[in-house]
């Protein structure tokens, strides 16, 4: 079984300022991914960044990045220069390479500031 | 290239009904998933299609059901509807099911039962 863990329900930050979303996971497979979402209030899931368990580097896709620390069982979402338009829910998630059943966080209701 | 779509967008039901939602892929995509998001539960992953075939399942009633079509295209149906079903119904395909593959989600379908 896997398990996602967020731990901050609400965040606010301040726009142009960078925020870390705090994930950590638990899981028995042994290769794995690791994948954020961003939800605005409109509904859609908007995939933002993929990390292999098995990924030497960690993922970055423009203003994401993922702190990824396997030994602590922890993805974190670092997002830079915070826009407006981030505003949203951000998920993490996480799948069995075998296997396409994501399993989600709670997630994190992010708030940018003008 | 199009992406996701399920409709409708939103679906008002009664108790004891039963509804169909539809959700066409991204156009070579043959994996098919379903999720429920509701304020309670979060986000929790009800099927799979894959080419036709159920390849995984969640832990729900079997009054929801699946199928896919030849073209990828599937639909989800909910037969007698209860209170608690109401719900965002998420869609996503993917290419296949291994490694890094990506989900991409639709816009969902909101469903109220009353």
């Amino acid at each position: 079984a896997q398990k996602i863990t967020q731990t901050q329900p609400g965040m606010f930050v301040q726009e142009k300022e960078a925020v870390t979303l705090d994930c950590t996971y638990d899981t028995s497979d042994p290769s794995y991914g690791l994948f954020w979402y961003k939800q605005p209030s409109s509904g859609e899931m908007i995939f933002l960044i993929y990390q292999g368990s098995y990924d030497q580097q960690n993922a970055t896709e423009g203003r994401y990045s993922l702190n990824f620390q396997k030994a602590r069982k922890s993805a974190n979402l670092v997002i830079s220069a915070s826009q407006l338009g981030d505003s949203a829910m951000y998920f993490c998630a996480m799948k069995p390479n075998a296997g396409n059943m994501l399993t989600f966080g709670g997630g994190t209701r992010l708030m940018v500031k003008p | 290239k199009a992406g996701v779509t399920q409709t409708p967008r939103y679906l008002i039901k009664t108790r004891g009904q039963q509804v169909t939602l539809s959700c066409s892929p991204i156009s070579g995509h043959r994996s098919v998933s379903w999720y429920q998001q509701t304020p309670g539960q979060g986000l929790q992953f009800l099927f799979e299609y894959f080419s036709e075939t159920q390849r995984n399942k969640g832990n729900f009633p079997g009054r929801f059901s699946g199928r896919q079509f030849s073209n990828s295209r599937s639909e989800m149906n909910v037969s007698t509807l209860e209170l608690g079903d109401s719900a965002l119904y998420l869609c996503a395909s993917s290419s296949s099911g291994g490694g890094g593959n990506i989900q991409y989600f639709g816009a969902g379908t909101r469903l109220s039962v009353l």
